[in-house]
């Protein structure tokens, strides 16, 4: 079985600052995608970034940008010029190709932005 | 176009009391899934449903609850006997096909059991 861990319950960051998320994860597949959800407090999940895992090139969106380490099985969210906006609840996640039905989800990472 | 829509957005109940649970995927989305999310917590899986089928019930919690799908769109979460533990948001998720694929969620329905 596969599971995520998001090892910071907790971060915070100035506003117009870099901050990275981190997010390692088990699993004995080769091929699976990586997701980046944020979900602010409207409870409205919102993907933020995916990233193939047969793909070498990290996956970039705009302001936010993965550090995909396959072999470490490490999968981090960087987040360039915060924005008070971005304060939400951020959730790695893991999708099988072959138990395609379901997504694990690590606990989350709550981001704070200070103004 | 329109996302999932779930319904209620909140639902309070007594113990001992059914609830059913309500989600409108997007249109054309053959996968639909059903997650729960206690207090600051990640999302626990609950069932899966490609089409009008379950292929994964393994993360139904027990028998007092239950899925179903109808016309490969609208899908309804019963929880018979509700316990306090079930106090949780529930939220709904679909899909273009189970491979590859994002999750669209909607809004969710929290849940309180008193």
């Amino acid at each position: 079985a596969q599971t995520v861990t998001q090892s910071q319950p907790e971060m915070s960051v100035q506003e117009a600052e870099t901050v990275t998320l981190s997010c390692t994860y088990d699993t004995s597949e080769s091929d699976y995608y990586l997701f980046w959800y944020k979900q602010p407090p409207s409870r409205q999940m919102i993907l933020v970034i995916r990233q193939e895992a047969y793909k070498q090139q990290n996956a970039t969106e705009n302001r936010f940008s993965v550090n995909f380490q396959k072999a470490a099985k490490s999968f981090s969210l960087k987040i360039s010029d915060s924005q008070l906006g971005d304060a939400a609840m951020y959730f790695c996640a893991y999708r099988s190709l072959t138990n395609a039905g379901k997504s694990t989800f690590g606990d989350g990472t709550t981001l704070t932005v200070k103004p | 176009g329109a996302g999932v829509s779930q319904s209620p957005s909140n639902k309070v109940t007594e113990k001992g009391k059914d609830v059913e649970l309500r989600c409108d995927p997007i249109s054309g989305h053959t996968a639909l899934y059903w997650y729960r999310q206690s207090l600051g917590q990640g999302l626990e899986f609950l069932i899966y449903f490609q089409g009008n089928s379950a292929p994964d019930k393994s993360g139904l919690p027990s028998d007092r609850f239950s899925a179903e799908r109808t016309g490969g769109s609208v899908s309804t979460l019963t929880i018979q006997r509700t316990q306090q533990e079930d106090s949780a948001v529930y939220l709904c998720a679909s899909s273009p096909s189970a491979v590859g694929y994002e999750q669209y969620f909607g809004p969710g329905t929290r849940l309180t059991v008193t």
